[in-house]
C-alpha cells in the first residue's frame, strides 16, 4: 500500500470550497508529519503551497493567498488542504509530500477541477 | 529573486550519458539542499536525491540509488545529475527544487528538464 494515497480527481464550482485529503498508510500517525502541499499546472514545475504540522507550526507560501489553508483529521488519518473560495486558476494538480523512513515520499496527486 | 534554471530538453539513445544542471542564484548556494525529482510523462511526482552543496553530502532514495549520480559545484552554484547509461524507462521530467531548511520541504523549483531516450 502506498504511503500517501490521495484521490485522482475532484470536482468544483467556482466560489465553493474544496478539501483535498491526503491519507496516510495504515500504522502511520498523521499527528507526527509536517504535509508539504504542492501545485502543480499543466507544463509548469510544482508550487509551494504550504505546509502543515499544527495550528502552531505552520507556514504558507510566499504569495500563496490565505484562501489556502491546511489541516489534519486525526480520525482519517489525514492531511487536508483546503481551498476556498474557489476560482478557474485553482484549476490543477495537487501533491501532499511527507518525510518518511529516510526519503520525501510524494501522494500520487489529484487534479481538482473547477467548473 | 531565488531562482533556480535548469538545463535545455536532452533527446538521447540508449546506452548514451547524460549529465544535466541546475543553476542557483538569489540565495546562499552551499547552505540550502538541493533535490532532484523526477516525473514520469502523465505521472507523479518521485523524490530521486538531494545534495547539500557546501560538503557534497548527498542521499539517494532507494529506488535510484546506484541508477543516477548528484553532484555539485559550489564554484559555479550549479548541482547535477547524471547517468552513465540511460535507458528508455529515464524518459521524464527532471526537477531540481531547493530545500528550505533542516528538516524542511522543498519551496524553489526549477522548471525542469526534459529527457527522452529513444533509439
Amino acid at each position: 500500500q502506498a504511503v500517501l494515497i490521495q484521490p485522482a480527481s475532484l470536482s468544483a464550482s467556482p466560489g465553493a470550497s474544496a478539501s483535498l485529503t491526503c491519507t496516510l498508510r495504515s500504522g502511520i500517525n498523521v499527528g507526527t508529519y509536517t504535509i508539504y502541499w504542492y501545485q502543480q499546472k499543466p507544463g509548469s514545475p510544482p508550487q509551494y503551497v504550504l505546509r502543515f504540522k499544527s495550528d502552531s507550526d505552520k507556514q504558507q507560501g510566499s504569495g500563496v493567498p490565505s484562501r489556502f489553508s491546511g489541516s489534519k483529521d486525526a480520525s482519517a488519518n489525514a492531511g487536508i488542504l483546503l481551498i476556498s473560495g474557489l476560482q478557474s486558476e485553482d484549476e490543477a494538480d495537487y501533491y501532499c509530500m511527507i518525510w518518511h523512513s529516510d526519503a520525501w515520499v510524494f501522494g500520487g496527486g489529484t487534479k481538482l477541477t473547477v467548473l | 529573486e531565488v531562482q533556480l534554471v535548469q538545463s535545455g530538453a536532452e533527446v538521447k539513445k540508449p546506452g548514451e550519458s547524460l549529465k544535466v544542471s541546475c543553476k542557483a542564484s538569489g540565495y546562499s548556494f552551499p547552505t540550502y539542499w538541493i533535490g532532484w525529482v523526477r516525473q514520469m510523462p502523465g505521472k507523479g511526482l518521485e523524490w530521486m536525491g538531494i545534495i547539500y552543496p557546501g560538503d557534497s553530502e548527498t542521499t539517494y532514495s532507494p529506488s535510484f540509488q546506484g541508477q543516477v549520480t548528484i553532484s555539485a559545484d559550489e564554484s559555479i552554484r550549479s548541482a547535477y545529475l547524471q547517468w552513465s547509461s540511460l535507458k528508455a524507462s529515464d524518459t521524464a521530467m527532471y526537477y531540481c527544487a531547493r530545500r528550505m531548511g533542516a528538516d524542511e520541504g522543498f519551496d524553489i523549483w526549477g522548471q525542469g528538464t526534459m529527457v527522452t531516450v529513444s533509439s
